[in-house]
């Protein structure tokens, strides 16, 4: 039990364009999803945590009207980076922590490889 | 705000030989988590090990094992018998034990990781 998913794994778009990346909590419920950003041989870095209803609590230095996140369900949460640009290439993975258990509780996704042409 | 530093970017082992991956953490808090995660080439997170900073005894689990020192805000791996698939980039971090509504976090404090490698 306690999978992530996140899709598409990877992606390719153009500069100026906007892409979706979805995270869903296949066999639990995640009140709390979160976000991070790994650029290559660096650690993650959170970027945001998405709480389920309501808004998503960026860390400082991230732009939200960039990255909208929506977490519309107890299983899914998106993150859209609007208006893409190359240094918004990177590798972007979520985490879901499953409701009503530890508060240590959390599970990463695959990961989605982001590529900005 | 609390910070994870990991000193040894890179590190090596060989095959069937142990190996320990140093951490050091500083916080004001005092209930805590401590973590270790493995990154594959797949980049698929896995956690190797946790510890609950109330408790003294060290974790372990099966060929992997921490040497938590709380006063000395020190976390280290230790792993046994290393293995081949044991190759990957490690990393540690720290959870507040604290919930927001009690003013703490539940976001993931992460070091920079270091490299393992295995020859074998």
């Amino acid at each position: 039990g306690a999978v992530v998913s996140q899709h598409p794994s990877r992606v390719i778009c153009k500069s100026g364009t906007s892409v979706k990346i979805e995270c869903r909590s296949l066999d639990f419920q995640a009140t709390t999803m979160f976000w991070y950003r790994q650029f290559p041989k660096q650690s993650l870095m959170l970027m945001a945590t998405s709480n389920e209803g309501s808004k998503a609590t960026y860390e400082q230095g991230v732009e939200k009207d960039k990255f909208l996140i929506n977490h519309a369900s107890l299983t899914l949460s998106t993150l859209t980076v609007t208006s893409a640009h190359p240094e918004d290439s990177s590798f972007y993975i979520c985490s879901a922590r499953r409701t009503g258990t530890g508060r240590y509780e959390q599970y990463f996704g695959p990961g989605t490889r982001l590529t900005v042409t | 705000a609390q910070t994870v530093t990991q000193s040894q970017p890179e590190m090596s082992v060989q095959e069937a030989e142990t190996v320990t991956l140093s951490c050091t953490y500083d916080t004001s808090e005092s209930d805590y988590y401590l973590f270790w995660y493995k990154q594959p080439p797949s980049r698929q997170m896995i956690l190797v090990i946790r510890q609950e900073a109330y408790k003294q005894q060290n974790a372990t689990e099966n060929r992997f094992s921490v040497n938590f020192q709380k006063a000395a805000k020190s976390f280290s791996l230790k792993i046994s018998d290393s293995q081949l698939g044991d190759a990957a980039m490690y990393f540690c971090a720290y959870r507040s034990a604290s919930s927001v509504v009690e003013g703490g976090s539940e976001k993931l404090v992460f070091g920079k990781g270091t490299k393992l490698t295995v020859n074998p």
